[in-house]
């Protein structure tokens, strides 16, 4: 166990919808990061946020956003979905120096319709 | 900009031989390196990371990995291979440099260990 929590597991919803991931980081730790993981595109990074700071952007679309909130737990939006849109969303956290290592959440899978 | 790449989707080995799987990097800093397994239906786990020092890093579950600055690349090795050591398996770069917290993966090998 990672000691970091994602809810929930699985989601199924439909194009043009909006959805709420949520993670609770490892106990202790003050960075968040969302990773988006499809079989086309690997393992992509979105943003990263400490202790409630955004601190990296990466290839994060318009229609997604996160927040970290004061007690460190993190949700991300995903809005007006597309099929493409399709994947296993995952949340790691660290102590947030570049040599620190992720401690990953076990993922949510979101499936548009 | 930083970059990952690993050029093999797929390594096939048998049960007991010597495993290799390929990580070459690109940073513009000291490069922090790192390899993650991932199994099926679970997320990524941590099992070794080159911060500075010794280029031969020891990590879990016997895996060991080659610092070659030279060549910028960071392989991830086995002695003997076991089936359960079936698996994803990603590479992993960030840097020192200044505003660098990014963790860049490459796309993932698939171990396939054959009894």
């Amino acid at each position: 166990d990672s000691g970091v929590t994602q809810t929930p597991k699985h989601l199924i919803t439909a194009t043009g919808q909006r959805v709420t991931l949520r993670c609770s980081p490892r106990s202790g730790d003050l960075s968040v990061y969302w990773y988006q993981q499809s079989l086309d595109q690997g393992l992509q990074f979105l943003i990263q946020y400490y202790n409630g700071e955004e601190r990296a952007k990466g290839n994060i679309l318009e229609r997604f956003s996160a927040q970290q909130f004061p007690d460190l737990h993190s949700e991300l939006n995903l809005s007006s979905l597309e099929l493409g849109d399709s994947a296993l969303y995952f949340c790691a956290s660290s102590g947030g120096r570049p040599e620190s290592k992720l401690f990953f959440g076990s993922g949510t899978q979101l499936s548009v319709l | 900009a930083q970059s990952v790449a690993q050029p093999e989707d797929q390594v096939n080995v048998a049960e007991g031989n010597p495993l290799t799987v390929k990580c070459t990097y690109s940073v513009s800093g000291n490069p922090y390196l790192f390899w993650y397994v991932q199994y099926p239906n679970r997320g990524l786990q941590f099992l070794l990371k080159y911060i500075t020092g010794d280029n031969l890093v020891k990590g879990s579950y016997g895996f060991e990995a080659e610092f070659n600055k030279s060549q910028t690349s960071f392989h991830l090795k086995k002695p003997s291979a076991l089936v359960s050591d079936s698996a994803l398996y990603f590479c992993a770069v960030s840097y020192s440099g200044a505003g660098s917290y990014q963790l860049t993966f490459g796309k993932g090998t698939k171990l396939s260990v054959i009894p």
